[in-house]
């Protein structure tokens, strides 16, 4: 299958700052991507979904100028979580979508944010 | 909100078959069956999908009820690297809909 990567794979932050979290497609071209979260011991809570070029479509109850997507290219997006705080520290899991039709969504290995 | 219901957990003697259960009884025609795992900390990965026809490949079979209304995951010859969270989801393939995330499984492989 597809590989879909993210940097870092952890990071630790403090209370206030702004953590970037980057998502590559490195075979194909990912026309879609998805973001998710997950707490411990529950399942993954979709994010938001953002086409190449165009502003991303955030899920209900996601603050959009907290989680900041940026989908700039093919194979790269972005999630910044701006003023982070310790409700934020989460694992963060993008996938990638290439192409609009039957194309299988590649995930991510996540990355662990932790909020200090 | 996730269209599937799976058993929190299962266990599994290493070596046997993993039957791993989903009632989709709400599925509309137009949507597939998908499974996915989630091995500890790591990203989902994808095992399978069908519509309605049984389908296997190097990972598990699927095998669809034929008023596809559910559905069973067979691993047929469990590892203890096959203990993961396994997920079933309903997911109408066209344009850009994301995959829903249900609880899933929690199957546990034991030696």
């Amino acid at each position: 299958g597809a590989v879909v990567s993210q940097h870092p794979s952890w990071v630790i932050c403090k209370s206030g700052t702004s953590v970037k979290i980057e998502c590559r497609s490195l075979d194909f071209q990912a026309t879609t991507m998805f973001w998710y979260r997950q707490f411990p011991k529950q399942s993954l809570m979709l994010m938001a979904t953002s086409n190449e070029g165009s502003k991303a479509t955030y899920e209900q109850g996601v603050e959009k100028d907290k989680f900041l997507i940026n989908h700039a290219s093919l194979t790269l997006s972005t999630l910044t979580v701006t003023s982070a705080h310790p409700e934020d520290s989460s694992f963060y899991i993008c996938s990638a979508k290439a192409g609009s039709s039957y194309n299988e969504q590649f995930f991510g290995p996540g990355t662990r944010l932790t909020v200090l | 909100d996730a269209k599937t219901t799976q058993p929190p957990s299962m266990d599994c003697a290493e070596g046997r078959a993993a039957n791993l259960p989903c009632n989709h009884s709400t599925i509309s025609g137009n949507e597939y069956v998908y499974w996915y795992r989630q091995i500890h900390s790591q990203g989902p990965q994808y095992i399978i999908h069908g519509l309605k026809n049984n389908e296997t490949n190097e990972m598990a079979s699927l095998i669809i009820t034929e008023d596809r209304k559910s559905s069973t995951l067979i691993l047929p010859h469990a590892t203890l690297r096959d203990t993961a969270v396994y997920y079933c989801i309903v997911r109408v393939v066209s344009g850009n809909t994301p995959l829903v995330f249900g609880k899933g499984t929690r199957l546990s492989v034991i030696a």
